[in-house]
Parts: structure tokens; C-alpha cells; sequence
């Protein structure tokens, strides 16, 4: 069963980058199986996809984050993670990880927990 | 981007209940939508994905239809343990889209 979680800094200074990893269990992270997603959420815009990496390292972005957007795999860690660059108050937000299986029209079935990341000086 | 409006934004109803919440879509979608449900302090959970198909483990009051713009996720019996936010999310194209969310409330 693939398990995921998220970890890294719960604080992050304005113009920095914010740096996640997502730790997955269960299954390599270098399958052709899945698809590695970030999602965040926040009260004001609600569930955000960021976009996803997926089999050798095949990436797709949410246009809004494209230009300061980095998702990346690493197999000696066996984690995903994501490097989202020139932050502001308006990244501030709960971070989440997920997976989905095969195809990337199939729902995110298995989430991490979550990382809530504040942005401020 | 394809645009989901989910409505009512905020529902109260009582033990027993029939629920439905209603998402439109700014563009038709073909079979790519599904409903997750998130518990406070918790990550969303997939109930239903391609529109009817009821996730494993997910009670059967729980259903799904629709096609085309419009969709529902309708609850037969509400139970007092679906006290949530239920959210619709687009898969047909990039960027993946999620409504704004429905809260339910139990009264």
C-alpha cells in the first residue's frame, strides 16, 4: 500500500524559496505507475493543484506557479519534492502530497497528512 | 483553465436527510470528475471518481451523477459522521481544478 508524507521548514522568510519533500512508501518513486502531485490549500483560493512529476522524472505544471515551479523525484531517497520560488504572504498554506495511480485522469487516492508552510519575515 | 462552481458554498440539514450538492462546470467534461470529502485537520478523501463510481470503503448513501456541466454528489441518509467539506475535482485537463467546496453542516 503507498503511504506518502511531507516534510520540510513550517516557516519560510518573504523573496525565499519554500522547500517540501514527500517521503512515498509502498512503491518506488520511479514507477511508470503513479503520478506525484502537489496540492496546496488555502482559505482564500480553497485546493490548488501545482502540478506533478511523474515516470523519468516527466513533469507538468500549474500555469499560475509555472515560472517559479520546481517538482523533481529522487530515488536514493525514494521521495518527490517541490521547490516553489520568490515566495509571499499568499503562499502561506497547507501543502499537501498525492498520488495518483496509472493514469492522470484517475482521482488523487493516497494524500500525505499535509505540511502547513507560513509565510513571513 | 476549466472553472468549478459548486453550490450551495455552506448546507445544514439533519440527521437522516437527503443532500445533494450541485457542481458546474465552465466547459463539458466527459467522465474525468470526481468528489473527495476532507475532515478538519485531515487530507481530502476520494469518494466517487469518473462521476458514479463509488470508491471502496465509501458507504453506499453516498452516490454520484451527472454528465455534460452539471453534476451531484447526492448523501440518501445523512449520518452524523459526514459532517464535512465536500469538494469537486476536474481530470479531464490541465490544470486540474477543484470547486471551492461545499461545507456541510449537521443540524
Amino acid at each position: 500500500q503507498v503511504q506518502l508524507q511531507e516534510s520540510g521548514p513550517g516557516l519560510v522568510e518573504p523573496s525565499q524559496t519554500l522547500s517540501l519533500d514527500c517521503t512515498v512508501s509502498g512503491v518506488s518513486v520511479l514507477t511508470f505507475d503513479y503520478f506525484w502531485s502537489w496540492i496546496r490549500q488555502t482559505p482564500g483560493k480553497g485546493l490548488e493543484w501545482l502540478g506533478h512529476v511523474s515516470y523519468r522524472g516527466s513533469t507538468h505544471y500549474n500555469p499560475s506557479f509555472k515560472r517559479r515551479l520546481l517538482i523533481s523525484e529522487d530515488s536514493s531517497e525514494n521521495k518527490f519534492s517541490l521547490k516553489l520560488t520568490s515566495v509571499t504572504a499568499a503562499d502561506t498554506a497547507g501543502y499537501f502530497c498525492a498520488a495518483q495511480y496509472y493514469y492522470d485522469s484517475n482521482p488523487f487516492d493516497t494524500w500525505g497528512q499535509g505540511s502547513l508552510v507560513i509565510v513571513s519575515s | 483553465d476549466i472553472q468549478l462552481t459548486q453550490s450551495p458554498s455552506f448546507l445544514s440539514a439533519s440527521v437522516g436527510d437527503r443532500v445533494t450538492i450541485t457542481c458546474r462546470a465552465s466547459q463539458g467534461l466527459s467522465s474525468y470528475l470526481a468528489w473527495y470529502q476532507q475532515k478538519p485537520g485531515k487530507a481530502p478523501k476520494v469518494l466517487i471518481s469518473a462521476v458514479v463510481t463509488l470508491q471502496s470503503g465509501v458507504p453506499s448513501r453516498f452516490s454520484g451523477s451527472g454528465s455534460g456541466t452539471e453534476f451531484t454528489l447526492t448523501i440518501s441518509s445523512l449520518q452524523p459522521e459526514d459532517l464535512a467539506t465536500y469538494y469537486c475535482l476536474q481530470l479531464q485537463s490541465y490544470p486540474h481544478t477543484f470547486g471551492q467546496g461545499t461545507r456541510l453542516d449537521i443540524k
